[in-house]
């Protein structure tokens, strides 16, 4: 099956400064990979995906870039604020329905920004 | 985005009791949704997926007889814990895709903490 791996496992980087998450897959089929912020007692929250036909997306100050040959992504976060500390995590899926919607996640990375 | 609601936020409850949790897809609908089980500083765990009119499917591992979920309609999926022990006591969260076509995106609700005394 597919695995995951996330790291590293904490992140702590200056108010303002960028930080890079990356993670990488094993199944060169799955083509879906979103990432999720999870904050303290909350559940995940999805703030920015990527499709395997796409090298890099970006939202505001969050992108994702994805590496099929490499099999891996990575989440960019600019101009880090203290509200963006919490947990995040990356997953992949292999499509959309059924056994091929499930996600597989990665272990988790705690991101602390310092203010 | 999607918002996926749960029902309770918390629960304690004695050894031995069943507990019940509703997941709610509001302003959209799901024929597939996924409960989750999250200890602390640990990742999400899945346990089924429920299919809209149709039986669970339970990840290996996993006693379907001990959570039991229930997808009535396309809004609504239920995980009950049977007889549940301390052992149970976890963050139980689930989530839906958006829409009856299928899809690949994933929205969680906000989980569910579980006590069991």
């Amino acid at each position: 099956g597919e695995n995951v791996e996330q790291h590293p496992s904490t992140l702590s980087v200056q108010e303002g400064d960028s930080a890079v998450i990356k993670c990488t897959y094993s199944d060169s089929a799955s083509n879906y990979f979103p990432w999720y912020k999870q904050e303290l007692g909350k559940g995940p929250q999805l703030i920015i995906d990527i499709r395997s036909n796409v090298g890099e997306k970006k939202d505001q100050r969050i992108a994702v870039t994805l590496n099929k040959t490499a099999k891996h992504f990575s989440l960019h976060i600019t101009e880090t604020q203290p509200e963006d500390s919490a947990v995040y995590f990356c997953a992949a899926s292999k499509g959309k329905t059924g056994a091929n919607s499930k996600l597989t996640f990665g272990k988790g990375i705690t991101l602390s920004v310092r203010p | 985005g999607a918002v996926v609601s749960q029902h309770p936020s918390r629960v304690i409850c004695k050894s031995g009791t069943s507990v019940k949790i509703e997941c709610r897809s509001l302003d959209f609908q799901a024929t597939t949704m996924f409960w989750y089980r999250q200890f602390p500083k640990q990742s999400l765990m899945l346990m089924a997926t429920s299919n809209e009119g149709s039986k669970a499917t339970y990840e290996q591992g996993v006693e379907k007889d001990k959570f039991l979920i229930n997808h009535a309609s396309l809004t609504l999926s239920t995980l009950t814990v049977t007889s549940a022990h301390p052992e149970d006591s976890s963050f139980y969260i689930c989530s839906a895709g958006e829409g009856q076509i299928p899809t690949d995106t994933q929205y969680f609700g906000p989980g569910t903490r579980l006590t069991v005394l």
